[in-house]
């Protein structure tokens, strides 16, 4: 069975810290996205990761992929209120058109 | 642009009760997802379908029955609804099956099974 495991559970910190969440799993993917679910809503895709090794960014938030694209982690450089909610990784199965999902970092930002 | 629209937003149901749900897209997408929601765990696929009139099991799809009659709709039905179907319930769709498509999601329904 292939997991994805996303760490922390839960977060909070004060407006204006840096803060990094992790997807990690056992099994090689050949890609993997991050998405952000505020409450209420569904999920929004923030990037897709492909490359072993790769690392994007997108504002304050930057996303690497592990060399061996096993794990990815998503590093947040001071941040603000606005950017509290559920951050899930997603990451492609052995089956077709079927996604498999962390369970999410709830992310909370205190101003 | 409306993306993808879910009806209803919320729904209390009594044990044994039958229920569709609605999932409708206006971004001509091929792929459409049902996923339930719980906390603690991530999203789980109930069923899937790769276009106009296919459908497919997810991952936990006992319970559970689809339609995709038309392409821009996809029907989730509970035919006898018990407590652990209490969850919330997310359409999604995409473009293609390849991860540089994402999903779009709808905003969900929350449905409670008493």
């Amino acid at each position: 069975t292939q997991l994805l495991e996303q760490s922390p559970q839960f977060l909070s910190i004060q407006e204006g810290e840096n803060l990094t969440v992790y997807c990690n799993s056992s099994s090689v993917f050949s890609s993997l996205q991050w998405y952000r679910q505020e409450p209420g809503e569904g999920p929004v895709l923030l990037v897709t990761v492909v490359t072993g090794g790769e690392v994007k960014k997108l504002k304050r938030l930057t996303f690497q992929f592990g060399d061996a694209r096993k794990d990815s982690s998503l590093h947040i450089t001071a941040a603000q209120p606005g950017d509290t909610g559920l951050y899930l990784c997603a990451a492609e199965t052995d089956s077709n058109y079927q996604l498999i999902w962390g369970a999410g970092t709830k992310l909370i930002i205190k101003p | 642009n409306a993306g993808v629209t879910q009806t209803p937003k919320f729904r209390v149901l009594k044990t044994g009760q039958s229920m569709t749900l609605l999932c409708a897209q206006d971004m001509n997408h091929e792929y459409m997802y049902w996923y339930r929601q719980d906390p603690g765990m991530g999203l789980r696929l109930i069923h899937y379908s790769v276009g106009e009139g296919t459908t497919a099991k997810g991952e936990v799809p006992d319970g559970y029955n689809v339609s995709r009659l038309k392409k821009q709709n996809f029907l989730l039905g509970l035919e006898s609804a018990a407590p652990s179907q209490t969850s919330v319930y997310f359409c999604a769709s995409s473009l293609s099956y390849s991860l540089n498509q994402p999903q779009h999601f709808g905003d969900g329904t929350r449905l409670s099974i008493l």
